[in-house]
């Protein structure tokens, strides 16, 4: 079965960046069906999609969030990252990763809580 | 870019049907497919409907979709409700390579 986990540090400073990994098992990053991808649910709101990575390095960015955001896949440790450059408390939020086989998200991590704050 | 807009909250009795709405701001609802996402408390949220109509496995078939093309939206609906069901649904869809996600509509069962 699949499983998608989360992992970085969960406080990060304002103006620094957020980097964060997901490690996938019962399946591999390398496969041609399936996109991975990055979404985050600031606290007590809704979901906001932040992009999505193909293992061919294609990656597809939130325009809102184009100019911060870094998305690559690692399939020789099956794993996928997020970069999120200058960052500011509203950055602060549950960022889960999912897998992604068009157009649904079929597969998602448990989430890992980051906060922005000196 | 386009936008989702759901109602913020809906509530219904066990045992009775409730529909949640997901409009699109602009272009055809029926161009591209829609998710449905169901989100409990601390929990990630998984899907319930993809593709418009069609059921995951392991969903149960009191969970339905629909896309109307007349009001440019898309509906969930939830028969004879469970207080299981209660949760908040977000509904998803894309133009060329953006995902975009509705607001969440907060489910009560009461």
């Amino acid at each position: 079965q699949l499983q998608l986990q989360e992992s970085g540090p969960g406080l990060v400073r304002p103006s620094e960046t957020l980097s964060l990994t997901c490690t996938v098992s019962g399946g591999s990053t390398s496969s041609i069906s399936y996109y991975w991808g990055w979404i985050r649910q600031p606290p007590g709101k809704g979901l906001e999609w932040i992009g999505s990575v193909y293992d061919s390095g294609s990656t597809f960015y939130n325009p809102s969030l184009k100019s911060r955001v870094t998305m690559s896949v690692d399939t020789s440790n099956n794993q996928f990252s997020l970069r999120l450059k200058s960052v500011t408390a509203a950055d602060t939020a549950v960022y889960y990763c999912a897998r992604e086989y068009q157009p649904l998200l079929d597969s998602w991590g448990q989430g890992i809580l980051v906060t922005v704050s000196s | 870019n386009f936008m989702l807009t759901q109602p913020h909250s809906v509530s219904e009795s066990p045992g009775k049907t409730v529909t949640i709405s997901c409009t699109r701001s602009s272009g055809s609802i029926a161009t591209n497919y829609v998710q449905w996402y169901q989100q409990r408390p601390g929990r990630a949220p998984n899907v319930v409907i993809y593709e418009d109509n069609q059921r995951p496995s392991g969903v149960p078939d009191r969970f339905s979709g629909s896309v109307d093309s007349s009001s440019n939206s898309a509906s969930l609906t939830i028969s004879g409700l469970k207080t299981e069901d209660e949760a908040d649904y977000y509904c998803q869809s894309y133009e060329n390579n953006d995902r975009v996600f509705g607001g969440g509509t907060k489910l009560t069962v009461l």
